[in-house]
């Protein structure tokens, strides 16, 4: 199976600040790489897919990069209503694992 | 817009199964897989199977799962089912359903929580 890790897996920034955080998967997965964004007692959504491809309505301040092995979310200035926990998910084989996730929290 | 409804939150013996269904409002699932997803309490998210209505129902199941865990889906593909047996404790979670398309899940429903307890 191919493992997810991410990092860090907490944050404690401010509102305005450009957030960055990373995935890193087992072995490569090229570009297949989601990213999603959970609020406390919702369902995820999905942010970002094939790593920087924004999905439909996601505000431009959330941006992907990455290949292979090594994937990042950037938010370029953090809104109040982006704290949350973010998770990475390798779509190119089954099982679709995920990571751990990355939990902003306010400072 | 389709959506995707689950069914009500359950109450189980250890020992016992669960079934949770979702069903997509607006029509049948057409050309997209379903798969499933839980997340137990203040833990993150666990990839469990799908399936692909689409493709003579296909389906695939994590490792994990395999032996108790089926998915099926309904003719005309309106709703797809999870059938989770021989439930223990570690399976109390939020059981998600989701669409996904060319491995992005684009959709999710509301979550359905399955509780384990004698």
């Amino acid at each position: 199976d191919i493992q997810m890790t991410q990092s860090p897996s907490s944050l404690s920034p401010s509102v305005g600040d450009r957030v960055i955080m990373t995935c890193r998967a087992s072995q490569t997965i090229y570009t297949h790489l989601n990213w999603y964004q959970q609020k406390p007692g919702k369902a995820p959504t999905l942010l970002i897919s094939a790593a920087s491809t924004l999905h439909s309505g996601v505000p431009v301040r959330f941006s992907g990069s990455g290949s292979g092995t090594h994937f990042t979310l950037i938010i370029s200035s953090l809104h109040p209503d982006d704290f949350a926990t973010y998770y990475c998910q390798q779509s190119d084989t089954v099982p679709y694992n995920f990571g751990q996730g990355t939990k902003l929290e306010i400072k | 817009q389709v959506q995707l409804e689950q069914s009500g939150a359950e109450l189980k013996k250890p020992g016992s199964s669960v079934k949770v269904s979702c069903k997509a409002s607006g029509g049948p699932f057409e050309t997209y897989a379903i798969n499933w997803v839980r997340q137990a309490p203040r833990q993150g998210l666990e990839w469990m199977g799908g399936i692909s209505p689409h493709i003579l129902g296909s389906t695939t199941y994590a490792e994990n799962f395999k032996g108790r865990l089926t998915i099926t889906a309904e003719e005309p593909t309106t709703t797809v089912y999870l059938e989770l047996s021989g439930l223990v404790s570690d399976d109390t979670a939020i059981y998600y359903c989701v669409k996904n398309i060319t491995g992005s899940y684009v959709l999710w429903g509301q979550g359905t929580m399955v509780t384990v307890s004698s």
